[in-house]
């Protein structure tokens, strides 16, 4: 049975780089239908879609966010990471990794879910 | 980007009832729509894929429906582990993938 579990710092200091990692369990993540994603989700608010990446190291980024988004992934520990730099208090949120599933069709939708870290952004 | 917009934001509705939410899309998506269900401190998670597909697991009770730029999420007879907040998302688009805003389902 397929498992996500995200780690990390839960608290990071504004200007500085929040990093978090996601590990998969139950199966590889060196799969062509697979596309491991990150999702955040402030306080009380909806969902905002980060990116995902694919086990080749193909990235899509959210353009609002893509000069500061850095994923990768490495199939030896089967996982996949994310830095966020130069964070601020806007950056606080309950951070999400999740399997984006293509059907050979259109983009991904996200079938599995870890259960979520916060990271605050504070001094 | 393609905007999402669900209405509406909350729905006070009672055990038994049945419920429609609306999610809307800027510009068509074709049937590129999933529906998630998300309780407090939880992660989402998958109800619908392709407008109209149930995920494995899913009570019938859950339903999809349209295309294009229109669609809607039903749950009939409601049941008490119903009361949540739905999600709807456009998979049309990678650039970037939204979400709707959410809709709370709250006990009347």
């Amino acid at each position: 049975q397929l498992q996500l579990q995200e780690s990390g710092p839960g608290l990071v200091k504004p200007s500085e780089t929040l990093s978090l990692t996601c590990a998969v369990s139950g199966d590889s993540i060196s799969s062509s239908i697979s596309y491991w994603g990150w999702i955040r989700q402030p306080p009380g608010k909806g969902l905002e879609w980060i990116g995902n990446i694919l086990y080749s190291g193909t990235t899509y980024y959210n353009p609002s966010l893509k000069s500061e988004v850095t994923m990768s992934v490495d199939t030896s520990r089967n996982q996949f990471s994310l830095r966020l730099s130069s964070v601020t208090a806007a950056d606080t949120a309950v951070y999400f990794c999740a399997r984006g599933f293509w059907r050979g069709y259109s983009f991904w939708y996200f079938d599995l879910w870890g259960r979520g870290t916060l990271v605050t952004v504070s001094s | 980007d393609i905007q999402m917009t669900q209405s509406p934001s909350t729905l006070s509705a009672s055990v038994g009832d049945t419920i429609t939410i609306t999610c809307r899309a800027s510009q068509s998506v074709n049937k590129w729509l999933a529906w998630y269900q998300q309780k407090p401190g939880k992660a989402p998670n998958l109800l619908i894929f392709e407008a109209s597909t149930l995920q494995s697991g899913v009570p019938s009770r859950f339903s999809g429906s349209g295309s294009g730029t229109e669609f809607t999420l039903t749950i009939s007879s409601l049941q008490p582990d119903d009361f949540a907040t739905y999600y709807c998302q456009q998979y049309h688009s990678y650039s970037p993938l939204t979400f709707g805003g959410g809709t709370k389902v709250e006990i009347k």
